[in-house]
């Protein structure tokens, strides 16, 4: 099973700032990740896709880079909405594996 | 528009057995494939198994045999049944449609099941 590490598992971060999560695969999944949000009590949200490619109404605050078996999640200039928790997806092979996730918090 | 939706008990015995249903809309499930992923409180997301368009199945090892999936796609449900439940079966259950690359872009809301002994 291809294993995802996600790092950090939490982040304090203010308004208006940038922030990026990490995300590390056990092998290399050639770009076939995915990135969602998750707000408290709600189903996970579909932001990026294969690695770098924005899902249709995701805000273009979101980027996502990487390569190999390193990836990452940026977002640019926070809005409240923004705080939640974030999950990458290994979309390689099955079994489909999450990242631990990372919980972003209002500083 | 899209939407998947699932039904089933909030609790369950344990050793009992979890009947859930995705009701979907806005899509064929002879077309799209539709899976289920699991959240235990507080914690992370588990991908539990598949059900691909063309009605062959896939499950997470992880599950064992405990874990079925099948379709009626006349009423364009997909069901999840798990045998033999333990307490960390507790968890919020939902189904989710897949597109290419594996990738989920829609959600049901959930259904959070409570394993009580």
């Amino acid at each position: 099973d291809i294993q995802m590490t996600q790092s950090p598992a939490s982040l304090s971060a203010s308004l208006g700032e940038t922030v990026t999560i990490e995300c590390l695969a056990s092998e290399d999944i050639y770009d076939i990740l995915a990135w969602y949000q998750q707000k408290p009590g709600k189903s996970p949200q579909f932001l990026i896709y294969d690695a770098s490619s924005l899902h249709t109404g995701a805000p273009s605050r979101f980027s996502g880079s990487g390569s190999g078996t390193q990836y990452s999640l940026k977002i640019n200039s926070l809005q409240p909405e923004d705080f939640a928790s974030y999950y990458c997806q290994n979309g390689l092979s099955a079994p489909l594996t999450f990242g631990s996730g990372t919980k972003l918090e209002i500083k | 528009q899209v939407q998947l939706k699932e039904t089933g008990p909030d609790l369950v015995q344990l050793t009992q057995t979890l009947s859930i249903t995705c009701t979907v809309s806005g899509f064929s499930l002879t077309t799209y494939n539709v899976h289920w992923v699991r959240q235990p409180p507080g914690k992370g997301l588990e991908w539990m198994g598949a059900m691909w368009n063309g009605g062959d199945t896939d499950y997470n090892s992880a599950f064992k045999s405990r874990l079925s999936i099948s379709r009626d796609t006349s009423k364009s449900q997909v069901f999840l049944k798990m045998n033999s439940l333990q307490t960390d079966d507790t968890a919020k259950y939902f189904c989710d449609r897949l597109i290419h690359n594996n990738y989920f872009d829609y959600w049901g809301q959930g259904v959070m099941v409570t394993v009580s002994s």
